[in-house]
């Protein structure tokens, strides 16, 4: 069965200390892996996919890279704003669903 | 461009009441979904529809309906409402933008069932 883990469940950080969350997958025949953002109350938002191991994707202050185990979210200087929730997600099967980890909440004071 | 759009944001419901959840995208995507969210149980995949006509069941489908109305819309129906239904559901659709498989969600419906 497809299993999708996230760590930590949860993580406090100060402003500007860089920190990773970690997504483990075991799937047969991944079609992709893809990480949101969910703020409080709020749907989630689409960050990356990532297609094959290797491949990495950035966007102002987040990096995600895709093995073939895991995914990393790299935080690099976080600031108050990227207080949230991280999902990661992937797709596999013929069918391709998306299966679902259960989150990292991410907390970044000043 | 709205994006992913769902009405109502908020509803409560008494036990054995029925109601529809509306969702509606913009994008021109194929695929769309119905998930539920719950404290410790993450997103699970109620129902998906992989194109116009055509829906399929998830994890957790037992209570609800579905009807693929068109290609922009996607409905959610829970025919006798159960406390256990108390949720916050998200609709969601997917496609390729720019040579990547892309999901975006709504903003979400907060169901109270009492």
């Amino acid at each position: 069965e497809d299993q999708v883990t996230q760590s930590p469940e949860a993580l406090r950080l100060q402003e500007g200390e860089s920190s990773s969350l970690n997504c483990s997958y075991t799937v047969s025949g991944l079609r992709g892996l893809f990480w949101y953002r969910q703020d409080p109350g709020k749907g989630p938002e689409f960050l990356f996919t990532l297609y094959s191991a290797g491949e990495e994707k950035e966007k102002e202050r987040l990096k995600a890279t895709l093995t073939k185990k895991e995914s990393f979210l790299h935080i690099t200087a976080p600031k108050p704003e990227d207080s949230a929730t991280y999902l990661c997600a992937v797709r596999a099967g013929s069918w391709g669903k998306f299966q679902f980890g259960a989150g990292t909440q991410v907390v970044v004071t000043p | 461009n709205a994006g992913v759009t769902q009405t109502p944001k908020f509803q409560v419901l008494k036990t054995g009441q029925s109601m529809t959840l509306q969702c509606a995208q913009d994008m021109n995507h194929n695929s769309m979904y119905w998930y539920r969210q719950d404290p410790g149980m993450g997103l699970r995949l109620i129902y998906y529809s992989a194109s116009e006509g055509t829906t399929d069941k998830g994890e957790v489908p037992n209570g609800y309906n579905v009807s693929r109305l068109n290609k922009r819309e996607f409905s959610l129906r829970l025919e006798s409402a159960a406390p256990s239904q108390t949720s916050v559901y998200f609709c969601a659709s997917s496609g390729r933008g720019q040579g990547r498989e892309t999901q975006y969600f709504g903003p979400g419906t907060r169901l109270l069932v009492l």
